[in-house]
């Protein structure tokens, strides 16, 4: 079974420009999350979907940043305009609903904002 | 003040060594307490995690939870040079609250 599915792995971008990241999580994860983690840190939590539903996204800047999952399986995060400081790994992470401990995480998108 | 705090490391010890990784946190009320692992230029990955107080081992690794102290360890025997990779601990409470706090991450290398 294939994992958690991100795209794209590298996005080398120049600042005020748009990116969006897609990911699929393994099937039959209800839960979603959406990570941002920068170098040498721990993972940071922008948003957790259960289903479609968009639970937890305080942490989300929604200034710029905007995510959907709709239909409850796949979702895209967008950043729009990129900043230099956006520049981070953003890894997409699933749960069963019950496995708040278990999370599976993809490879994750690598952005760079120039 | 962190609510989890991991030393960052780099950590490098020779193969066939025994590690010990740490984390320390301040809130009491945490309850479930897990251990990832990451190597250069992929997700996190789920090593084990406990419930509580206590000790799980799972082949090479163990994991040890003192409350009293709340601290909280990975043991790793007879390391390989496989193990060279980012160890994340993190940590929840109990109930709804799904949120994981997680560590800085320790840099482990073990060398050949």
């Amino acid at each position: 079974e294939a994992g958690v599915v991100q795209s794209p792995r590298y996005k080398i971008i120049e600042k005020k420009q748009p990116v969006a990241f897609w990911c699929n999580p393994i099937s039959g994860h209800n839960t979603l999350y959406w990570y941002l983690q920068n170098l040498g840190q721990g993972p940071e939590l922008l948003i957790r979907y259960e289903n479609e539903e968009a639970v937890d996204d305080s942490q989300l800047p929604k200034d710029r940043f905007s995510a959907e999952r709709l239909k409850g399986v796949d979702s895209t995060l967008k950043i729009q305009p990129a900043e230099l400081g956006d520049s981070a790994v953003y890894l997409c992470a699933s749960s069963q609903s019950s496995g708040a401990n278990v999370l599976t995480f993809g490879a994750g998108s690598r952005l760079t904002v120039l | 003040q962190k609510e989890v705090e991991q030393d960052p490391g780099p950590l490098s010890v020779p193969e066939g060594a025994i590690v010990s990784l740490n984390c320390t946190y301040s809130n009491s009320a945490f309850q479930y307490f897990m251990w990832y692992r990451q190597y250069s230029r992929k997700g996190p990955e789920l090593l084990m995690y406990t419930y509580s107080s206590g000790n799980k081992e799972d082949g090479r690794f163990t994991a040890q939870v003192d409350k009293s102290s709340k601290y909280i360890s990975l043991f790793i025997r007879d390391s390989q040079p496989s193990d060279s990779a980012t160890y994340l601990c993190a940590m929840r409470y109990a109930g709804n609250n799904r949120k994981l706090i997680w560590g800085l991450g320790t840099s482990l290398a073990v060398n050949p």
